[in-house]
């Protein structure tokens, strides 16, 4: 089971926003480690969205947006888009263990 | 351009070891960790360990200890990680990572299904 929880899944009408969680405890997310956002679409390696709590590798549109308070973050996506139906994950690192990378369950994204 | 290029499909029975390959271009090799990342059928993202390519230097997820091994040939750039004991809750995509300051994945290999049947 994760540590870092996500709800499984959300969705929106085209052009509207969404928001997907997620929530660590203080040795992750609230110890001040980065939280990252990927992107996977059906059948291909997760893609780097969102890294360092809010920033936008080269590309991503800024449609997609991050954020930290606390123990939790957030993924927003205004502008929905068909194209954005994917499965989105967070990540960070957690102290509580020997050198433990952290993954969210895994939000459904589905565009209605 | 980076470029992490994984090797093809395995299928395996029960009891057997798989070794999963990553060959790395386009970046110096040895300037960077390389993390094995897997993901079950309909699943999440699980991590499994990392591997320091200049120094060998490895550590490995809880779950996995004593059943993954991960290795590198600095001449050729290429990592590998090898799973054994495999059981049918070991079928995945196996995914390597490379990893960045502040513990993101930038690039990711394409996968590499590993099927384990009875």
């Amino acid at each position: 089971q994760s540590v870092l929880t996500q709800p499984p899944s959300v969705s929106g009408a085209p052009g509207q926003r969404v928001t997907i969680s997620c929530t660590g405890s203080s040795s992750n997310i609230g110890a001040g480690y980065d939280v990252h956002w990927y992107q996977q679409l059906p059948g291909t390696a997760p893609k780097l969205l969102i890294f360092g709590d809010y920033n936008r590798p080269s590309g991503v549109p800024d449609r997609f947006s991050g954020s930290k308070s606390g123990t939790s973050a957030s993924l927003a996506i205004t502008g929905l888009q068909a194209e954005d139906e994917a499965d989105y994950y967070c990540q960070s690192y957690d102290n509580s263990l020997s050198g433990s990378v952290l993954f969210g369950g895994g939000t459904k994204l589905t565009v209605l | 351009q980076v470029q992490l290029v994984q090797s093809g499909a395995e299928t395996k029975k029960s009891g057997a070891s798989v070794k999963v390959s990553c060959k790395a271009s386009g970046y110096i090799f040895t300037g960077y960790y390389l993390h094995w990342v897997r993901q079950a059928p309909g699943q999440g993202l699980e991590w499994m360990g990392w591997i320091n390519l200049s120094s060998g230097d490895t550590n490995y997820a809880q779950i996995f200890q004593g059943r993954v091994s991960m290795t590198r040939d600095t001449s050729i750039t290429t990592a590998y990680m090898e799973l054994t004991s495999l059981t049918s809750d070991d079928t995945a995509v196996y995914y390597c990572a490379r990893i960045r300051s502040g513990w993101r994945f930038d690039f990711w290999g394409q996968g590499t299904l590993v099927t384990v049947s009875s």
